[in-house]
């Protein structure tokens, strides 16, 4: 199995920073993915990690943690147009097919 | 900027009619991926695609799927005999992994598919 677990919903203050967790069950994955999704619209791409660690892209970065089965995307700077679902995606097999989680809604308020 | 299309936006279908949904991905692209979102739940992964062939399929894409390259633009997916649970957001999807050194796939605006 490939259980990903992510919390429901968040909230967060315009302005402020958010870090939106992931953790996983899994025997294997290339790399682990960040989506944005604004309802009624495609997912795009934010951020992924194949190593452990952190990456950063602007006001966006993700973390990785394979020994724990761990990572997180963390948001600065939050803006009113960051509202949106978070998906936590694993890369998997030959093809790098995505695995999603069900997605964090995240409120941002001013 | 380059970008992945569908059409068309919105297809609504009577139960046991066929659809073809279709996709023209980024244009140097090699990978290409049908996934679907029911609405309110989680993106599924259907199948993938890469040098004329299915590379990957999941268990809900059965006999009653079938994905197509019919020319050297276009990326189809077929649903023969539609149910009303096969009502949902189906997305197309690109990636150039393999000739570069990034992996992120690149998602079209979906099709919304109403069966009734």
């Amino acid at each position: 199995g490939q259980n990903i677990d992510q919390p429901t919903e968040m909230t967060a203050t315009e302005g402020a920073i958010v870090q939106i967790n992931c953790t996983y069950q899994t025997s294997g994955f290339n790399g682990l993915f960040w989506y944005q999704q604004h309802a009624g619209e495609a997912p795009t791409f934010l951020s992924y990690n194949v190593l452990d660690g952190l990456e950063e892209k602007g006001r966006f970065s993700s973390f990785l943690s394979r020994s724990k089965g761990y990572s997180y995307l963390l948001l600065k700077e939050l803006q009113m147009k960051d509202s949106a679902s978070y998906l936590c995606a694993l890369g998997r097999d030959s093809s790098y097919k995505l695995i999603f989680g069900s997605g964090t809604r995240l409120l941002v308020r001013p | 900027e380059p970008e992945v299309t569908q059409t068309p936006s919105h297809q609504v279908t009577q139960m046991g009619q066929e659809v073809i949904l279709r996709c023209v991905p980024i244009s140097n692209h090699l990978y290409f991926y049908w996934y679907r979102q029911i609405l309110g739940q989680k993106v599924e992964f259907l199948v993938s695609f890469y040098n004329n062939e299915i590379s990957e399929k999941s268990e809900i894409f059965d006999d009653q799927f079938s994905v197509e390259r019919p020319d050297g633009s276009n990326f189809t997916l077929k649903i023969r005999s539609t149910k009303l649970e096969d009502s949902a957001m189906y997305f197309c999807a690109s990636s150039d992994f393999g000739t570069a050194t990034t992996y992120e796939q690149y998602f079209g605006p979906g099709t919304r598919l109403t069966v009734t």
